[in-house]
């Protein structure tokens, strides 16, 4: 597609319930990240994969949450018994390849999740 | 390990004048590369301008310039002519080694009509 698209943009669940978050990165872009943004905060680096590797999940803040990549494009972000902290802006982006920094980083629009 | 450090978290700007927000940086990488992106209240994220480590100039877009001072670590952000449109949160963000580029806490800017 012609940019990184994000679904839902907006997530409403119950503490406790599991949700999953999609990421459609752009046609042909190997490297996928996710980041957490919370009210007024930074960007929190949660996972990050590259082509068919094994993806770096150094970023993720448990157990529940989990990441998969299908078919090196589309991505899912799962998380698990969510909790109030959890609720956050969860933004994907994604880049022709990790290492080839001139060509930056493109963002989706984000899903805003809210656990009440 | 790398880490971007922006202090300003706002600043305030006339229209039509001139502002810089401030980022260093701190890197254990030989090559890597600098970005700016700028997020309005609708939340996307966008690029704004890039610097690589080795570029001797500084990076321009537009009203966008990036005063890179690779001795100081730092690379600030200019933004000439200031518009009302500009008024958002910008984001400094280093890219390296690890693959994972990492970003500022972000500085607020409002312009002033």
């Amino acid at each position: 597609g012609a940019g990184v698209s994000q679904s839902p943009s907006n997530k409403v669940t119950e503490k406790g319930k599991d949700v999953e978050l999609r990421c459609d990165p752009i046609s042909g872009h190997t490297a996928l990240y996710w980041y957490r943004q919370s009210l007024g905060q930074g960007l929190e680096f949660l996972i990050y994969f590259q082509g068919n590797s094994a993806p770096d999940k150094s970023g993720l803040p448990s157990d529940r949450f989990s990441a998969e990549r299908t078919g090196g494009s589309v991505s899912t972000l799962t998380i698990q018994r969510t909790q109030q902290e959890d609720s956050a802006v969860y933004l994907c982006a994604s880049s022709l390849e990790g290492g080839l920094l001139y060509y930056g980083y493109t963002f989706g629009s984000g899903t805003r999740l809210t656990v009440v | 390990a790398q880490k971007i450090t922006q202090t300003q978290p706002g600043m305030f700007v006339q229209e039509k004048e001139a502002v810089t927000l401030d980022c260093t940086y701190d890197t254990s990488d030989q090559s890597y590369g600098l970005f700016w992106y700028k997020q309005p209240s609708s939340g996307e994220m966008i690029f704004l301008i890039y610097q690589g480590s080795y570029d001797e100039q500084n990076a321009t877009e537009g009203r966008y310039s990036l005063n890179f001072q690779k001795a100081r670590k730092s690379a600030n952000l200019v933004i000439s002519a200031s518009q009302l449109g500009d008024s958002a949160m910008y984001f400094c963000a280093i890219g390296g080694g690890s693959y994972i580029p990492t970003f500022g806490r972000g500085t607020s800017l409002i312009v002033h009509p």
